[in-house]
């Protein structure tokens, strides 16, 4: 089958750094995204990754290992805004995104 | 770039009544437009898949007579909720890509609807 699995809920500090990892197990693999959606709103882009290693943007960073079967996002310089959902969205061969319920982070002051 | 509306934002409907929700992308053709639902503190879940001119790929277990999906043009795609009932209730979110399967989905804003 496939199954995502992250941390259901992780809480940090303003302006500190936080790693969100993700496993998945997928029939094939076209890629994994990585969204962010705060309660009640729709999720929105943060990144993609496709080969092996580190994608920076900005405060966000993902990085993907194909053959681990893992990713995570990792988030600088956080800020109360930053508190949301984050979703790990592996691509399956049939080019589906396959979605697991994601992280809950919590940023405090 | 890569705007994506839906309308309405929120609805109340009566049971047994149809609903018409419309998601449009703003700045880009999208070839293939998504439809999602999503229950509180729940993943999004894939209901039908729509490219544009062509019928919806539903995924398993919903139903096609109750969702009806058009996807007239490619920058618009339609959900028509048909006969409601409350357990329809819940968050539906499109989503747009344009190009090939591999390029990013752009969501809409959802919609939030309520059947009592």
């Amino acid at each position: 089958g496939q199954n995502i699995d992250q941390p259901t809920e992780m809480t940090a500090t303003e302006g500190a750094i936080v790693q969100i990892n993700c496993t998945y197990q997928t029939s094939g693999f076209n890629g994994l995204f990585w969204y962010q959606q705060h309660a009640g709103e729709a999720p929105t882009f943060l990144s993609y990754n496709v080969l092996d290693g580190l994608e920076e943007k900005g405060r966000f960073s993902s990085f993907l290992s194909r053959s681990k079967g893992y990713s995570y996002l990792l988030l600088k310089e956080l800020q109360m805004k930053d508190s949301a959902s984050y979703l790990c969205a592996p691509m399956d061969s049939n080019y589906q995104l396959i979605w697991g319920a994601g992280t809950k982070l919590i940023i405090k002051p | 770039g890569a705007v994506v509306s839906q309308h309405p934002s929120r609805v109340i409907c009566k049971s047994g009544t149809s609903v018409k929700i419309e998601c449009r992308s703003l700045d880009f053709q999208a070839t293939t437009m998504f439809w999602y639902r999503q229950f509180p503190k729940q993943s999004l879940m894939l209901m039908a898949t729509s490219n544009e001119g062509s019928k919806a790929t539903y995924e398993q277990g919903v139903e096609k007579d109750k969702f009806l999906i058009n996807h007239a043009s490619l920058t618009l795609s339609t959900l028509t909720v048909t006969s409601a009932h409350p357990e329809d209730s819940s968050f539906y979110i499109c989503s747009a890509a344009s190009g090939g399967v591999l390029e990013t989905q752009y969501f809409g804003p959802g919609t939030r609807l309520l059947v009592l």
